[in-house]
Formats: structure tokens, C-alpha cells, sequence
């Protein structure tokens, strides 16, 4: 992998669902990996910053998990709330940015 | 805390056209970042830079685009002759230190349109 990809681009989910998605990554000069938020007209807000192989961060319903020798990320956001909706991106060391994922969270 | 903000929300203006969009970190953010995203692609990185100095320019598409943070402080960018192709949202972030353990914070961006 050469860039940072993002799946699925996007996800429709109810209300209440648990849902998941994966950041992968070059595994090779790995430093540390960020999870953002980013709700339409707004500015992509942190999440999680994520430096070590098995690092676990969890923020309320949203958490998420590192494997740094495989290259990749996955985010989870337990029973999905409305306000969860929003495009979840992921970048390494600040420069390289996935597409997102887009996620719908229907009432 | 004020947040980082930037300046205009909005710029609409013809091709080849001279533009200047600010952003002004958050006080004592060392590290500030611009970025920029086209319509339906995933945010680029422009440039980085650590305090007045530019740590990190790779990302700056040609010549036409120009930053600059004089005494550390607020940062412009500049595009001059703008193109059809610049239109999209420039992101400014900053950040406390650099090495990438660190949180970034987004500006609300610009939105730029060139006609």
C-alpha cells in the first residue's frame, strides 16, 4: 500500500447499529496514525492519535485499534447515534490523508 | 481558546485572478499546516511550517501557490495567476509540536471558486 486507503466510502447504518471501518496504511516509517471527524461545513475534528503496534483508544461510543505491522486501523462506533453521522478520515504523520468514509446513521 | 481561524470563508473570483487566503493558528502552535481539498478527492497536504520556516513544502502543486509565515505568527497563502483547477477548500490546521503525536485543529477553511 503507497497511500492511505479508507473503506467503505461509505455507510448507512440505523440508529442503535454497531458499525466498523478500516484506515490502511504503509506499514514501512510508520509514526503515528489519526483519526478524525469531520461533519459537513465543519473543520475535521481529532479523535485518536495512535503511535504503538496493539494501541487501543476509545472515546465514548467511538473507539479504535492500531496493527502498525499489517498497516492498518479500524474504527468502531457502538449503537450508532444520528449525530454520529458524519465522513471519518484517517492520516499518517499529518501528511497523507484517506478518502474517508462517509457514514449515514438513519433514526 | 480561540480556535484556528481563517479568512475569507469564501472567495470567488476569475482565472487568473490574485488571491490571499489567511489563517491564524491557535496562540503558541508552533506547527502550522495548509491543505487543500478538490471537489470529491481526499485532502491534500500543501505545506508545513515551524514557526516562520517552511519545514515541508512537497505538497505545493506549482509555483503559482505561495506561503508565507512572517514572524511565526498568522500565515498566507497566495495564488497568483488562480486556475480553473485551484477551486476547492484550503484547510489550515496547527498543532502544539510536530511529530506527528501530537492533535492537530482544522480551521473552518476557504472555500475557493475560480470562474
Amino acid at each position: 500500500i503507497l497511500n492511505v486507503e479508507q473503506s467503505p466510502q461509505s455507510l448507512h447504518v440505523q440508529e442503535g447499529d454497531s458499525t466498523n471501518f478500516t484506515c490502511s496504511f504503509p506499514s514501512s516509517n510508520f509514526y503515528a496514525l489519526h483519526w478524525y471527524r469531520w461533519e459537513t461545513a465543519k473543520s475535521p475534528e481529532a479523535l485518536f492519535v495512535m503511535t504503538l503496534n496493539g494501541d487501543e483508544k476509545k472515546k465514548g461510543r467511538i473507539s479504535a485499534t492500531l496493527n502498525t505491522k499489517e498497516g492498518y486501523s479500524y474504527l468502531y462506533i457502538k449503537g450508532s447515534q444520528p449525530e454520529d453521522s458524519a465522513t471519518y478520515l484517517c492520516n499518517t504523520d499529518k501528511l497523507i490523508f484517506g478518502t474517508g468514509t462517509r457514514l449515514q446513521v438513519f433514526p | 481558546e480561540a480556535g484556528v481561524t481563517q479568512f475569507p470563508s469564501h472567495s470567488v473570483i476569475e482565472k487568473g485572478q490574485t488571491v490571499t487566503l489567511r489563517c491564524d493558528p491557535i496562540s503558541g502552535h508552533d506547527n502550522l499546516y495548509w491543505y487543500r481539498r478538490v471537489m470529491g478527492k481526499e485532502i491534500k497536504f500543501l505545506l508545513h511550517f515551524v514557526k516562520e520556516s517552511k519545514q515541508d513544502e512537497s505538497g505545493m502543486p506549482n509555483n503559482r501557490f505561495l506561503a508565507e509565515r512572517t514572524g511565526g505568527t498568522y500565515s498566507t497563502l497566495k495564488v497568483q495567476p488562480a486556475e480553473l483547477e485551484d477551486s476547492g477548500v484550503y484547510f489550515c490546521a496547527s498543532s502544539l509540536r510536530d511529530g506527528g503525536l501530537y492533535e492537530q485543529y482544522f480551521g473552518p477553511g476557504t472555500r475557493l471558486t475560480v470562474t
